[in-house]
């Protein structure tokens, strides 16, 4: 069985200041993929970054940068210098490598921040 | 970038009545699958569906579902006999055939079962 959870359900942070949304993941799978996604008020599902669990390097990408820690089954998402537009609520998910091929993705509860200006 | 399609956007439907999500998928992605997200709660795993079955399918998803692919390019979800707890927003997704690449969700279709 395969479970994530987002502990912190609601955050809420000034803009410019840096915000770390958890995630914490349980699998007995041996390969498996870790994602975070975001959804906005308008509620479309956005693909943020997809995580083999064989690459435990983290990841910058602009603003954002996650931490994998497979040590500690976590995988954390950061927001530097966060602004408005980041309100939203963050999805962390799991998925096992399937020798199928198709993906059967297990999302966390979701992370709601909340950007004050 | 290609995306994935969802029709309509939202869907109003007596209680006891049929209803049909439709989604478009990415048209080289061979994965399909449905999502449910009931307001204020997690998106939950309903289905994938690949050549022409259904791959895996949840508790969720009991007789009162099905999915169908009855062309090239579409990609349906069908309640038979709606029920108030299926209110909820409706997740199409489609992913390629390596595992490693991501689904790409469609923007949800919303149900409202009265």
């Amino acid at each position: 069985a395969q479970k994530v959870t987002q502990a912190q359900t609601e955050i809420s942070v000034v803009e410019k200041e840096d915000v770390t949304l958890d995630c914490v993941y349980e699998t007995r799978d041996t390969t498996y993929y870790l994602f975070w996604y975001k959804q906005p008020p308008s509620g479309e599902l956005v693909f943020l970054i997809r995580r083999n669990s064989f690459d435990e390097q983290n990841e910058i990408s602009g603003r954002y940068s996650w931490n994998f820690q497979k040590s500690t089954s976590s995988f954390n998402f950061t927001i530097t210098a966060s602004q408005v537009v980041d309100s939203a609520v963050y999805f962390c998910a799991l998925s096992p490598e399937n020798s199928g091929g198709y993906q059967k993705v297990t999302f966390g509860i979701g992370t709601k921040l909340q950007v004050i200006p | 970038e290609p995306e994935v399609t969802q029709t309509p956007s939202h869907q109003v439907t007596q209680m006891g009545q049929e209803v049909i999500l439709r989604c478009v998928p990415i048209s080289n992605h061979l994965y399909f699958y449905w999502y449910r997200q009931i307001l204020g709660q997690k998106v939950e795993f309903l289905v994938s569906f690949y050549n022409n079955e259904i791959s895996e399918k949840s508790e969720i998803f009991d007789d009162q579902f099905s999915v169908e692919r009855p062309d090239g390019s579409n990609f349906t979800l069908k309640i038979r006999s709606t029920k108030l707890e299926d209110s909820a927003m409706y997740f199409c997704a489609s992913s390629e055939r390596q595992v490693y690449q991501p689904q790409h969700f469609g923007d949800g279709t919303r149900l409202s079962i009265l």
